[in-house]
């Protein structure tokens, strides 16, 4: 079982909506990420936060935009999003002091767009 | 810059019988070695990792990978394949192995064991 969670598992949206998936952990992780993810493709890196900071923006469209309320949660706030915008959308976690980059993943949002 | 290459997007293997799925790396500096294992419609899962030390590493479900540093090769092997272990498989590359956003994936691997 995952110690990430990830809410909701499945979501479908019109291209005018706005929803948010949510992410949470209880393991002291100081750093959580958001990834997404097509159909047997790797997962590819959105946003990184650091101690609550924004500490990497791989060059998201504004359409996504993050937030990390506290140390164990991270939200994604979605906005006017594209049919191609359908996707496995991952929440990972991880140690920064002494970790090893290891990922801690959840379960992910499987997003539709139509 | 790093990479990761999985040459095989496609592994198929009978049930009993050894299984490998291949990982090979570019990366400056010692590079920390991860394999995840995706079942369908779920997240990624950990399996094993290599950081320093023997060569061998042993992780969940069975499974242990082995580390080369002369080949770059850090390859995935189980030595009696089971059905349930089918599902896609990604090695990973860290070149400081501090910071995620340095984690690099593969293109993945689908395993298939035929009862």
């Amino acid at each position: 079982d995952t110690e990430v969670t990830q809410t909701p598992k499945h979501l479908v949206m019109g291209m005018t909506n706005k929803k948010s998936l949510k992410c949470e952990q209880h393991m002291g992780h100081r750093a959580m990420y958001w990834y997404k993810q097509k159909a047997k493709k790797p997962p590819e890196l959105m946003f990184v936060y650091s101690y609550e900071k924004l500490s990497i923006n791989e060059s998201v469209p504004s359409r996504f935009s993050p937030e990390c309320p506290n140390s164990s949660l991270l939200n994604l706030h979605l906005h006017a999003l594209q049919p191609e915008d359908s996707a496995l959308y991952l929440c990972a976690s991880s140690p920064l002091a002494g970790g090893s980059g290891e990922l801690f993943f959840g379960e992910g949002s499987r997003l539709t767009v139509l | 810059a790093q990479s990761v290459a999985q040459p095989e997007d496609q592994v198929n293997v009978a049930e009993g019988n050894p299984l490998t799925v291949k990982c090979t790396y570019s990366v400056s500096g010692n590079p920390y070695l991860f394999w995840y294992v995706q079942y369908p419609n779920r997240g990624l899962q950990f399996l094993l990792k290599y950081i320093t030390g023997d060569n061998l590493v042993k992780g969940s479900y069975g499974f242990e990978a082995e580390f080369n540093k002369s080949q770059t090769s850090f390859h995935l092997k189980k030595p009696s394949a089971l059905v349930s272990d089918s599902a896609l498989y990604f090695c990973a590359v860290s070149a400081l192995g501090g910071s995620a956003r340095q984690l690099t994936f593969g293109s993945g691997t689908q395993l298939t064991v035929l009862p």
